[in-house]
C-alpha cells in the first residue's frame, strides 16, 4: 500500500458547485498534514495546514480523521481558478522529518 | 524580491554529460530540500538539508550529489545524465522542517 494515496481524477465539476476529495495515509505515526495547490507548470504552493479539529479558510475546509487515517478537503461555491491539481502531504515527525506527497487530484472548474 | 529561486529555468542536454542546477533562498530558512517530478507529476523528495548539513538522502543514485556552500544555497550536480533523469527538479525550503516553499522548477530533458 503506498504511503499517502489520492485518486488521481479528474473531477470534472461545474461553477458554483461543492467538491471533495479525500487522502489516505498509511503510516499511523504521520503527525502533520497539509494540502497544497499545484497550477499546471507551476510549483506547489501550501493551500492549507490540516488541523486535527478540522480547520476552514474561505471557501476551503480541510478535515483528519486519525482513526480511519485520511484527510479531506472540501471547497465550496468552485470558480474557474480553482482548477489545479491538489496534492495532499504528509510527514512524519522522527528522526528523518520524511515528508510524503501524494500524487494530486486534478480538478478541472466548468464554466 | 524573488523568495525561492532556481537557476537554469530550462536545461536541455545530451546523455553522459555532468550538470549542475542552483537554488537560493532569502526566506532566512534552515532547511533545504530538492525533489524530482517525474512525468506522471509524482513529486518525490530526494534531499534534504538542515543547516548545510544532510539530514534526508533519499534512494537516488550517485550520480546526483548535492551541495549546500550555506544555509541560504543549495546545489545539485548531475554527472553523466541518463534519459530517465529528465523530470522537472524543485528546490525548497522549510523554517520547521513542515510548510515548503517551493521554487520554479528546472525543466531538465536529457536527449
Amino acid at each position: 500500500r503506498k504511503e499517502v494515496e489520492q485518486d488521481p481524477g479528474p473531477f470534472n465539476v461545474p461553477e458554483g458547485a461543492t467538491v471533495a476529495f479525500n487522502c489516505t495515509y498509511s503510516n499511523s505515526a504521520s503527525q502533520s498534514f497539509f494540502w497544497y495547490r499545484q497550477d499546471c507548470r507551476k510549483e506547489p504552493k501550501l493551500l492549507m495546514s490540516v488541523y486535527s479539529s478540522g480547520n476552514e479558510d474561505g471557501r476551503f475546509t480541510a478535515q483528519l480523521n486519525r482513526a480511519s487515517q485520511y484527510i479531506s478537503l472540501l471547497i465550496r461555491d468552485s470558480k474557474l481558478s480553482d482548477s489545479a491539481t491538489y496534492l495532499c502531504v504528509v510527514s512524519r515527525k522522527n528522526r528523518d522529518d520524511k515528508i510524503i506527497f501524494g500524487k494530486g487530484t486534478r480538478l478541472h472548474i466548468l464554466p | 524580491d524573488t523568495a525561492v529561486s532556481q537557476t537554469p529555468k530550462y536545461l536541455v542536454t545530451q546523455m553522459g554529460n555532468d550538470k549542475s542546477i542552483k537554488c537560493e533562498q532569502n526566506l532566512g530558512h534552515d532547511t533545504m530540500y530538492w525533489y524530482k517530478q517525474d512525468s506522471k507529476k509524482f513529486l518525490k523528495i530526494m534531499f534534504s538539508y538542515n543547516n548545510k548539513e544532510l539530514i534526508i538522502n533519499e534512494t537516488v543514485p550517485n550520480r546526483f550529489s548535492p551541495k549546500s556552500p550555506d544555509k541560504a544555497h543549495l546545489n545539485l550536480h548531475i554527472n553523466s545524465l541518463e534519459l530517465g533523469d529528465s523530470a522537472v527538479y524543485f528546490c525548497a525550503s522549510s523554517p520547521g522542517g513542515l510548510e515548503q516553499f517551493f521554487g520554479p522548477g528546472t525543466r531538465l530533458t536529457v536527449l
